[in-house]
Order: structure tokens, then sequence, then C-alpha cells
């Protein structure tokens, strides 16, 4: 079973709508990703937080917006998206080295 | 730089026969390597990974990998395949950038078919 819970699992939203995809892990990690992966694609790094602190953002369009309340927690906030933003986005974490641990994923489809 | 080059995009076994998934990379230093598992509407799951110990690295459900310095191989095994091993398997390089995280670089992915 993964320890990075990811919720919702499906998430269906008009292009003017707000919503968030959430994140959590309990394992003390200290880094936190997250991802999206589009179909029969390996996944594309978005945004890294490292204790708490936005430390890599890979020129993610603004309509994409992170945020990291504290070291278990990790949201991204979506906001008039457009249909081709429609993925499954993953959110990771990992300890100080090594590999990364991913959830099961939030399929975000963009009508 | 670092990148990853999955040399099969389709790999197709029969139920019981032995699985080779072939991975090689390209590293400037002595790299951290994985294979991730992802069945279809999945995350992500680690198999393995070998991050410069023992070459012959053992992983969870029977898969194992050899890491081969000289032919900058990490390829993935398993002696006999099971229905339920059907899903894509990614071949991940990391390079740890301290506070900064884990950067992976994926390979472009083999999907794995097993026939009855």
């Amino acid at each position: 079973d993964t320890e990075v819970t990811q919720t919702p699992k499906h998430l269906v939203m008009g292009m003017t709508n707000k919503k968030s995809l959430k994140c959590e892990q309990h394992m003390g990690h200290r880094a936190m990703y997250w991802y999206k992966q589009k179909a029969k694609k390996p996944p594309e790094l978005m945004f890294v937080y490292s204790y708490e602190k936005l430390s890599i953002n890979e020129s993610v369009p603004s309509r994409f917006s992170p945020e990291c309340p504290n070291s278990s927690l990790l949201n991204l906030h979506l906001h008039a998206l457009q249909p081709e933003d429609s993925a499954l986005y993953l959110c990771a974490s990992s300890p100080s080295a090594g590999g990364l641990f991913f959830g099961e994923g939030s399929r975000l489809t963009v009508l | 730089a670092q990148s990853v080059t999955q040399l099969d995009s389709h790999v197709s076994v029969s139920e019981g026969t032995p699985v080779l998934l072939r991975c090689n990379y390209s590293s400037s230093y002595s790299p951290s390597l994985f294979w991730y598992v992802q069945h279809p509407n999945k995350g992500l799951q680690l198999l393995l990974k070998y991050t410069s110990a023992a070459t012959l690295v053992k992983g969870i459900n029977g898969f194992e990998a050899e890491f081969k310095k000289s032919e900058t191989s990490f390829h993935l095994t398993k002696p006999s395949a099971h229905m339920s091993d059907a899903a894509e398997y990614f071949c991940v390089v990391s390079d740890f950038r301290g506070n900064a995280g884990n950067m992976l670089t994926f390979g472009g992915g083999t999907r794995l078919m097993v026939k009855p």
C-alpha cells in the first residue's frame, strides 16, 4: 500500500472552475513533488518543495499554484485550466537521498 | 547531464517464461538507478533501487536488476512472468541535489504484456 495519499482520485472541472488536489505523507520526508503524466508517457516534473519551501518550478503555467502548508501536506490549486491540462497528477515524497515514493495519482479531466 | 534509454517500448512474453526489460543510462558520476512499475490507472511503485552497494539488486515480486558500469546498463529481469506483471515499467536515474530534492530522469517506459 502506498504511504502517499492523494485526493480526490478523480476530478472533472470546467475551464472556469477553481479546484485543488491534495497530497499527504507521514513518512517524515522533507521533499515533496508534483508530477504531471499524460497517457503513455513518463511523468514530467512540475514542482519540488524541500523543507516546505518551493525549490523547483519547471516553468509551469500560473494556472497551477502549489502550496505546502506543512511538512506532511502538499496542495495543487487549479484555476482556469485548459482541456490539454487533462492528465494524471502524481504526488511524491522522498527522504534526503534515494528514490521517490509516489501516490496513486489524481485523474483530472478539464471540459 | 543524465539520460535513460529503455531499448524496447513493448515486450511480450508468455506466462511462466523469463522477462528481460533493457535499460541503458548516461551519467557523469556514480548514479542511483531505479525501476518503477505502473499498473493501469495507478501510481508508480518502486520495484528496486541501486545506490552503489551490491551490483545485483533484488526487488519486490521476484524482480532483480544488475548494474553493469562497463556497459552503462541496468536491465530488469524476472525468471518467470505472471499475468499480474503486465504493466508499464520505467527505468529511472536519480540526481540528489541536497535541499532541492531528488531529480529523476525517466526512460520512455516499456509496456510488458503477458500472454496466457
